[in-house]
Order: structure tokens, then sequence, then C-alpha cells
């Protein structure tokens, strides 16, 4: 298996810009994880899904920030209008398991955002 | 809340010493326990996945332990080697999420 795959690597944009940020997870993984991982806060969960259903979003920082995962293949993060505090690094990670279990998390390499 | 604290927060060794990293955490009622190697810039490795029922997971020249009832968890690094420098991350699972220490930075100095 080729991993949890996020793409682009890099997003540099401009203030206001929409920004959609992208994961494939591992074929037969359940749950689907999105972090962000900035020096002040370290590590944090934005959302959560279960079965592609989203369980837990309370992570997502405010109404700018949405979330979907339309298959079990993809999910997609996307930031309507961008803001500079938004820049941070974004990883995706899945799991096989759910409420109650799971069986240790595989991360992406990342989406380094940048906002201008 | 879970909270996850990660001490020391950077270490610096000279090559071949054996070294522990510490990791506790304030809520017992966890599923597992993973720690995680990230290189600068780069994205997080799975080390060792130590399952609540158990004690201690091993790999290589790493050996990961946890005591749930104590709140603590401790990474072994045998053996250091300059390439084993990087940052090292503890994270609790639950249910519904992994969450992470801020991690301690290691350098192995040849």
């Amino acid at each position: 298996d080729a991993g949890v795959i996020q793409s682009p690597r890099h997003e540099v944009t401009e203030m206001g810009q929409e920004v959609t940020l992208r994961c494939k997870p591992i074929s037969g993984h359940n749950s689907l994880f999105w972090y962000r991982q900035t020096m002040m806060r370290g590590l944090e969960l934005l959302i959560y899904f279960n079965n592609n259903v989203p369980i837990d979003d309370s992570g997502m920082p405010e109404d700018r920030f949405s979330a979907k995962m339309p298959n079990a293949s993809f999910s997609t993060l996307k930031i309507q209008p961008s803001e500079p505090r938004d820049s941070a690094v974004y990883f995706c990670a899945s799991s096989l398991g759910g409420a109650g279990r799971n069986y240790g998390y595989t991360f992406g390499s990342g989406t380094r955002l940048t906002v201008v | 809340k879970q909270e996850v604290t990660q001490i020391p927060a950077a270490l610096s060794v000279p090559e071949g010493e054996n070294l522990v990293l510490n990791c506790s955490f304030t809520d017992s009622a966890i599923y597992n326990l993973q720690w995680f190697r990230q290189d600068p810039g780069k994205g997080l490795t799975s080390l060792l996945l130590i399952q609540s029922s158990q004690r201690e997971q091993t790999s290589g020249r790493l050996n990961a332990s946890l005591d749930k009832s104590s709140g603590r968890s401790t990474l072994y690094i045998a053996a250091s080697q300059p390439g084993d420098s990087a940052t090292y991350l503890c994270a609790v699972g639950s249910a519904r999420q992994l969450t992470f220490g801020s991690g301690t930075q290691l350098t192995v100095l040849p």
C-alpha cells in the first residue's frame, strides 16, 4: 500500500482565496482524521470521520473550515476564505477502527500551507 | 480533557548512549499509546503502538513501556546514533482521536 496520500505537498495562497487540501486514506481503513500542526499549538485534531461520516468536528476552528468525505477513498479539507493565521502543516491520518477501538494511526506527509 | 506531557522538551546526547524519553497523560481511560518520530519538515512515522492491555512493545533498538495506572509511558532508545536525531512524539489514543504531547527534540552528537 502507498500509505496515506496528501496533496498538494505545499500550497502558497493569498489571503481571501479558497484552499482545498486532499487526502486519500489507506485502503480498508474506516477512520480518517485531519490534524493541524503549528509551532505554538502543536498537533491539533480538526475533524474525525468514521465510515465516511463526520463524527467529531469540534476542533474545526471556525466556519471558514469545512471537510468532506464523499467516499471511503477520498477526503477534502477546505478553507474559504483563507487567512494568514491559517498557515500551518495540515496532516491527514487514517486508521482501522472506530468508536471503541483502533489499531494505530498512519499519517500522510502533510500539506504545508502558507497564506500571505 | 486528556493532556499529554513530554519531558524533556529537548535532549542532546553523545552517540552510543542509551536514553529514555518520558510521556505522561492525565486520563488513564485510553485505548492505546503510540510513539512517533518526526524529522524536520517531514510527516510522522509510527515507531511503536502499545494497546491498553499491553505493558511494552519492542522494535529493534526501541522499547516502549506503558503504565496506565500511573499515566506514564517511556521510550527507551539503546545505543543511540546520529540518525536517531529527530522529534519524538507521544500520542494517547481514545475512541475518537490521538492526543499528542509537544514532543522531545533529540540530538545525537557524533
